[in-house]
């Protein structure tokens, strides 16, 4: 593909359900990103793909976010037991490799918990 | 962590006129990237500019590592330049990127 893309688009679910967001980065590309951003701020780091495994996770903010990268290409961020405060834009960025590289963002995700 | 900020948070501009964002940041970088993230939220990367200048069109940036600030500059603004302009650098020796707080630009007709 040309970008990096994220499916859905929107996703609204009310609190307490499970939601999962798809990311798919620019083929090739062996570095893959979360962020989220909230309104009117920048983004801010999630966790971080080498390939298949987590390189950090720092950002996650609570056990109830993971994110999967099983064949080291298509990610997905998985939130259990969804909350008001997790409403905001995931993003998703891949670089060619990990180390001094530019991250390309794909569209994001807007999610809203009623 | 590293610590960035940005200035003027807002920016009003006639279209037509010339304009400088800036980016200081707290500690060495070894990469710096300017994105514009567009009124649909879509971050379009402009520069990925670890030091000195680079130009594409009407853009510029420059980035002096060792007084830890980047510049970017936008020439005979458009429209379309409207949007939010964010500088990010990476935690040394780690690749996730630190925003800065961005600078909101509009462009009026």
């Amino acid at each position: 593909g040309a970008g990096v893309s994220q499916t859905p688009s929107n996703k609204v679910t009310e609190k307490g359900k499970y939601v999962e967001l798809r990311c798919d980065p620019i083929s090739g590309h062996t570095a893959l990103y979360w962020y989220r951003q909230s309104l009117g701020q920048g983004p801010e780091f999630l966790i971080y793909f080498q390939g298949t495994g987590a390189a950090d996770d720092s950002g996650l903010p609570n056990d109830r976010f993971f994110a999967v990268r099983p064949e080291g290409s298509v990610s997905t961020l998985k939130i259990q037991r969804t909350e008001r405060g997790d409403s905001a834009v995931y993003l998703c960025a891949s670089s060619r490799q990990m180390g001094g590289d530019t991250q390309y963002f794909g569209p994001g995700t807007r999610l809203t918990v009623l | 962590g590293i610590q960035v900020e940005q200035s003027p948070p807002d920016l009003i501009l006639q279209e037509g006129a010339n304009s400088t964002l800036r980016c200081n940041f707290s500690d060495s970088v070894n990469n710096l990237q300017w994105f514009h993230q567009n009124p649909w939220g879509q971050l379009i990367n402009l520069f990925y500019i670890p030091s000195g200048t680079k130009q594409n069109g009407r853009l510029s940036a420059t980035t002096v590592a060792t007084e830890r600030y980047s510049l970017l500059y936008i020439s005979s603004s458009q429209t379309t330049d409207s949007g939010v302009y964010f500088c990010a650098v990476p935690n040394f020796g780690n690749e996730k990127l630190t925003f800065g707080t961005g600078t909101r630009l509009t462009i009026i007709p």
